[in-house]
């Protein structure tokens, strides 16, 4: 089972509103990742978690909030968003190490 | 920094080969990865080759590795309109963290 799941697939929020996005897996991975992507754009690198600690935050701004709750679950909590924001935002998950990758179907935020 | 190109664009008929090309900067890659992604969907890992190989196949997909010219290609055999999509190449030099190309999008007509 090489399968990343993301929740919900589209969001619509307004700029005052708090939400967050979900992400899973079970493939016994302790390496997870949230990236944002523009259209016609490569993935852009947001926070990397190791063994539920984060170990990399590609200088984001603090309106992204992410959490490790457990070793399967991956959250991104927004607050405050602008309109700017509004992406493919997608998780992603590995072997720790140099190790491939697997990327869930991304959450669509547009933010109003 | 690492940089990764690819050109942007590609149109095959179906049933040609396709060729897909990416060059990177990085020597200290150690593995080069070959990502497909659907319109509106998450990126598809296709195929990957660690640094000290020359060729892999997987099925249709063959990978080729040029190191001295830090050259990497993805050749689809027998291409499908399923296979239209954008085609990301990336590297990853060890820290959990990849470098994307900017994408080809690759076009099948009937």
């Amino acid at each position: 089972d090489t399968e990343v799941t993301q929740t919900p697939k589209h969001l619509v929020m307004g700029m005052t509103n708090k939400k967050s996005l979900k992400c899973e897996q079970h493939m016994g991975h302790r390496a997870m990742y949230w990236y944002k992507q523009k259209a016609k754009k490569p993935p852009e690198l947001m926070f990397v978690y190791s063994y539920e600690k984060l170990s990399i935050n590609e200088s984001v701004p603090s309106r992204f909030s992410p959490e490790c709750p457990n070793s399967s679950l991956l959250n991104l909590h927004l607050h405050a968003l602008q309109p700017e924001d509004s992406a493919l935002y997608l998780c992603a998950s590995s072997h720790l190490g140099d190790y491939e990758q697997y990327f869930g179907p991304g959450t669509r935020l547009t933010v109003t | 920094g690492e940089d990764v190109e690819q050109s942007l664009f590609l149109s095959v008929r179906e049933g040609d080969s396709s060729v897909i090309n990416c060059t990177y900067t990085d020597s200290s890659s150690t593995y080069l990865y070959w990502y497909k992604q659907e319109p509106g969907a998450g990126l598809q890992l296709l195929t990957y080759i660690f640094s000290n190989m020359d060729m892999k196949q997987d099925q249709r997909l063959t990978v080729l590795l040029n190191k001295k010219d830090k050259h990497l290609s993805l050749r689809i055999a027998d291409t499908q309109t399923g296979d239209s999509a954008i085609y990301f190449c990336a590297e990853s030099s060890g820290y959990s963290t990849l470098t994307f190309g900017k994408g080809t999008m690759l076009l099948v007509s009937p």
